[in-house]
């Protein structure tokens, strides 16, 4: 299986900060790769997909970029309602397999 | 719009089985494969298997083979999960999700395994 690891696991932010989230996989997988935020109590909800596309409908402010083994995720401006918990999934081979998370809390 | 809308919350007793509903609007049922993911309490997310609604044709996690099984009913848009031989450590959010790309998320059922 491929092993999919975050950095950092938790951080400490504010509003306005720039936020950067990096997802790497054991091995390469192209760009098949999603981010999603969860909320406390909520179901995940999908901001990127294929590593750099922004889903229909979440705010420009986020961004993804990578390909192979290495992605990250930014937020150019932390926003009061993305303090979050953010995971990567990857979908390139099977079984897929998500990142351990990283939460995003008020400084 | 597209939706996923899953089963309420059970309860169940150890060694007890538990089936979990998925119904789907706003798209073609059997054009997108159907994920389950759990998570528990204060956990990270567990992708448990796949079906594709279509075929038939499923895909479960090692953890879980033997114990886990997806169906679904195509005339009424429906995937189901049962896991079998429940343990407390099966107590979590239970999550469908769509496709291979996982993009749409049910809002998840709640299993508690208690005695």
């Amino acid at each position: 299986d491929i092993q999919m690891t975050q950095s950092p696991s938790s951080l400490s932010a504010s509003v306005g900060d720039r936020v950067t989230i990096t997802c790497r996989a054991s091995q390469g997988i192209r760009n098949d790769l999603g981010w999603y935020q969860q909320k406390p109590g909520k179901a995940p909800k999908r901001l990127i997909y294929a590593a750099s596309s922004l889903q229909s409908g979440v705010p420009s402010r986020f961004s993804g970029s990578g390909s192979g083994t290495e992605f990250t995720l930014t937020i150019s401006s932390l926003q009061p309602e993305d303090f979050a918990t953010y995971y990567c999934l990857q979908h390139n081979s099977y079984p897929p397999t998500f990142g351990p998370g990283t939460k995003v809390d008020i400084k | 719009q597209v939706q996923l809308v899953q089963s309420g919350a059970e309860v169940k007793k150890p060694g007890a089985s538990v089936k979990v509903s998925c119904k789907a609007s706003g798209y073609t049922f059997t054009s997108y494969d159907i994920n389950w993911v759990r998570q528990a309490t204060g956990q990270g997310l567990e992708w448990m298997g796949w079906m594709n609604p279509n075929s038939g044709n499923t895909g479960y996690a090692q953890k879980f083979q033997g114990r886990v099984t997806m169906t679904r009913n195509t005339s009424i848009s429906t995937a189901y999960m049962e896991l079998s031989s429940l343990r407390s450590e099966d107590t979590a959010v239970y999550y469908c999700a769509r496709g291979a790309t996982v993009d749409v998320w049910g809002k998840g059922t709640t299993v508690t395994v208690s005695s």
